[in-house]
């Protein structure tokens, strides 16, 4: 079946370093990507998300690029702040139709000041 | 924007009992709904799709006796979960669509975290 796999955390690191969450997926179709935030005890935020191959979705600081050739979408931002520390959701959503979302198992990030 | 809103937020209960969970879209009209468990450092994991005027499909492992869905309006969807016992604490979370849109973002509610004793 279709599903995201996502780097294992937690990831600590010091503020102004450069972030990367490796994702990857499986699917039988062509899925949109997207990456969902959860700050502590809060739901899920989108953060961004890609609809076709080479598309990079962007949002505060971070991005992601639709890589086909590589079914990956890793997300990236170049200075992490304190605030970003979060839990970080890579998911898979397959057209556009009532489709649920199908998760990673989520990297936690704790950015140190 | 859409939002999508939760209640409780946080319950408590004693083991035997029912609660009830309330997933609500304040400004869109929701067809579908999408209920999931969160265990702790883990992922949401998809319980179940929430239809209005019509039951819900669960996925498989998932009891529907045991977790109620009832989809009675557009706005508005509820998880009872029963009987409840300790295995079921959990963190619940709710998404929904706005069914005007075709390709329309999944918004997801605040969560209900679940404790019971």
């Amino acid at each position: 079946g279709d599903s995201v796999t996502q780097m294992e955390g937690p990831v600590t690191l010091s503020e102004e370093a450069f972030l990367t969450i490796n994702c990857t997926y499986t699917a039988t179709g062509y899925p949109s990507l997207f990456w969902y935030v959860q700050y502590p005890g809060e739901g899920l935020q989108l953060l961004l998300k890609a609809t076709k191959a080479d598309d990079k979705g962007s949002n505060k600081g971070f991005e992601a690029t639709y890589r086909k050739e590589t079914t990956s979408f890793h997300l990236e931002k170049g200075s992490v702040q304190v605030s970003d520390s979060a839990v970080y959701f890579c998911a898979l959503r397959l057209d556009s139709g009532n489709t649920p979302l199908v998760f990673g198992k989520g990297t936690r990030l704790s950015v140190i000041a | 924007g859409a939002v999508v809103s939760q209640h409780p937020s946080r319950v408590i209960c004693k083991s035997g009992t029912s609660v009830k969970i309330e997933c609500r879209s304040l400004d869109f009209q929701a067809t579908t709904m999408f209920w999931y468990r969160q265990f702790p450092k883990q992922s949401l994991m998809l319980m179940a799709t929430s239809n209005e005027g019509s039951k819900a499909t669960y996925e498989q492992g998932v009891e529907k006796d045991k977790f109620l869905i009832n989809h009675a309006s557009l706005t508005l969807s509820t998880l009872t979960v029963t009987s409840a016992h300790p295995e079921d604490s959990s963190f619940y979370i709710c998404s929904a669509r706005d069914s005007a849109v075709g390709a329309g973002e999944l918004f997801f509610g605040e969560g209900s975290r679940l404790t019971v004793l």
